[in-house]
């Protein structure tokens, strides 16, 4: 099956700050790589996707990148703020079963 | 959020008891799945479902088994419960194959005493 891994697992950045999160993964099947946020005693929640046809993605102060070739993919935070202080998640899927595979999570504190 | 609700939310048992978690969706989408959350492992799936009474094994099913007879319901058990399997259990559902997010549930948290 795929395997994604994460890095790093723990990340402190100072508030207007940018963070990254990397992940990469094994099967090059895999076609669609959602991120999601995850708040304490929260379910996590879908913040970001992108598509394998599409290279990078941004929505206000989030973006995703995405290197096939390289089979990675990243997640960039910018001007960050105290509330984007949570556990974050990779994931890649593949269409065939509609299977998805997680990383092991990026604990993100942004110091005011 | 999407209309998931799972039941129980918090749950004690004893070891080598049967224990049953359900997952219930009002979106009619055709993936189900259950993952279980544990700290250093991030999401793990145990098992999903691609229909009625169509399931296969994730990468933990170990000790679990599910059913799902109906589009909306989807039944985790866990046979003869033991200390590893406390956890936080994940329901989840999804749209369709390949670019649809999965969206997650509340959470059941149970504790194998």
């Amino acid at each position: 099956g795929e395997n994604v891994e994460q890095h790093p697992s723990t990340l402190s950045v100072q508030e207007g700050d940018s963070a990254v999160i990397k992940c990469t993964y094994s099967d090059s099947a895999s076609n669609y790589f959602p991120w999601y946020k995850q708040e304490l005693g929260k379910r996590p929640q879908l913040i970001i996707d992108i598509r394998s046809n599409v290279g990078e993605k941004k929505d206000q102060r989030i973006a995703v990148t995405l290197n096939k070739t390289a089979k990675h993919f990243s997640l960039h935070i910018t001007e960050t703020q105290p509330e984007d202080s949570a556990v974050y998640f990779c994931a890649a899927s593949i269409k065939t079963g509609n299977q998805f595979y997680f990383g092991t999570g990026t604990s993100l504190t942004v110091i005011p | 959020d999407a209309g998931i609700t799972q039941s129980p939310r918090h749950k004690v048992t004893e070891t080598g008891t049967p224990v049953t978690l359900r997952c219930h969706q009002t979106e009619n989408h055709r993936y189900m799945y259950w993952y279980r959350q544990d700290p250093g492992h991030g999401l793990r799936l145990i098992h999903y479902s691609y229909g009625v009474k169509d399931t296969d094994k994730g990468e933990v099913s170990d000790g679990y088994s599910v059913s799902r007879s109906k589009t909306e319901d989807f039944l985790l058990t866990l046979e003869s419960a033991t200390s590893s399997q406390t956890s936080v259990y994940f329901c989840a559902i999804s749209a369709g194959t390949g670019a649809f997010g999965i969206y997650f549930g509340e959470g059941s948290w149970l504790t194998v005493v």
